[in-house]
């Protein structure tokens, strides 16, 4: 069975700094990978989506990249803000999607 | 695009009613909606495929006959939780893809915070 586990499960940055979060999966025999954001008591807001084909995806300060080989994936967030923190989730699709227990992302002021 | 609306949001019922929420597509048609179920701190556990127009697909040890599922329409599932009990309490969230195929993406509605008394 697929296992997704993403790390760190919690992190705390202040503004302005560029971070990484790490999402790592055991079966790479995967369609896409997909990062979202939760905000607390709310549902997902894909962020982006990357193909098996696909080596990175870009868009605004976010770049997410996959090494389906290594089972490995990152989500890059450039000059961080604090409208940044929400817990970020990421998901791989294989016969159904995977998810990991995601990163709890806080910015400081 | 790709706008998925749950409703409601928020509802506390007694133990032993039944709750229906309702996921709906509100601008793509969606032949298969995913329903999950979430605790505090933990990821999305999947608990079933709702498919339009056949019956659900249900994830081993979910109760079938406890989460009621129907897929009527291209834009519309509900899952109904009969004789809720308090270790029903959880956030309930919906997904469906405006596409066929492993590829497409997720899109999530907002979630349904289910709280049983």
């Amino acid at each position: 069975k697929q296992e997704v586990t993403q790390i760190p499960a919690a992190l705390s940055v202040p503004e302005g700094e560029n971070l990484v979060l790490n999402c790592s999966f055991t079966d790479s025999a995967i369609y896409n990978l997909q990062w979202f954001r939760q905000d607390p008591g709310k549902g997902l807001t894909s962020l982006l989506l990357i193909q098996s084909s696909q080596r990175e995806q870009t868009s605004g300060r976010l770049n997410a990249s996959l090494d389906k080989s290594s089972g490995r994936s990152t989500l890059y967030i450039a000059a961080s803000q604090p409208g940044d923190s929400a817990t970020y989730l990421c998901a791989v699709r294989g016969n159904q999607f995977y998810f990991g227990t995601g990163t709890s992302l806080t910015v400081i002021p | 695009g790709a706008v998925v609306s749950q409703h409601p949001s928020r509802v506390i019922c007694k133990s032993g009613t039944s709750v229906k929420i309702e996921c709906r597509s509100l601008d793509f048609q969606a032949t298969t909606m995913f329903w999950y179920r979430q605790f505090p701190k933990q990821s999305l556990m999947l608990m079933a495929t709702s498919n339009e127009g056949s019956k659900a697909t249900y994830e081993q040890g979910v109760e079938k006959d406890k989460f009621l599922i129907n897929h009527a329409s291209l834009t519309l599932s509900t899952l109904t939780v009969t004789s809720a009990h308090p270790e029903d309490s959880s956030f309930y969230i919906c997904s469906a893809s405006p596409e066929t195929g492993e590829v497409s993406p997720l899109h999530f509605g907002n979630g349904t915070r289910l709280t049983v008394t």
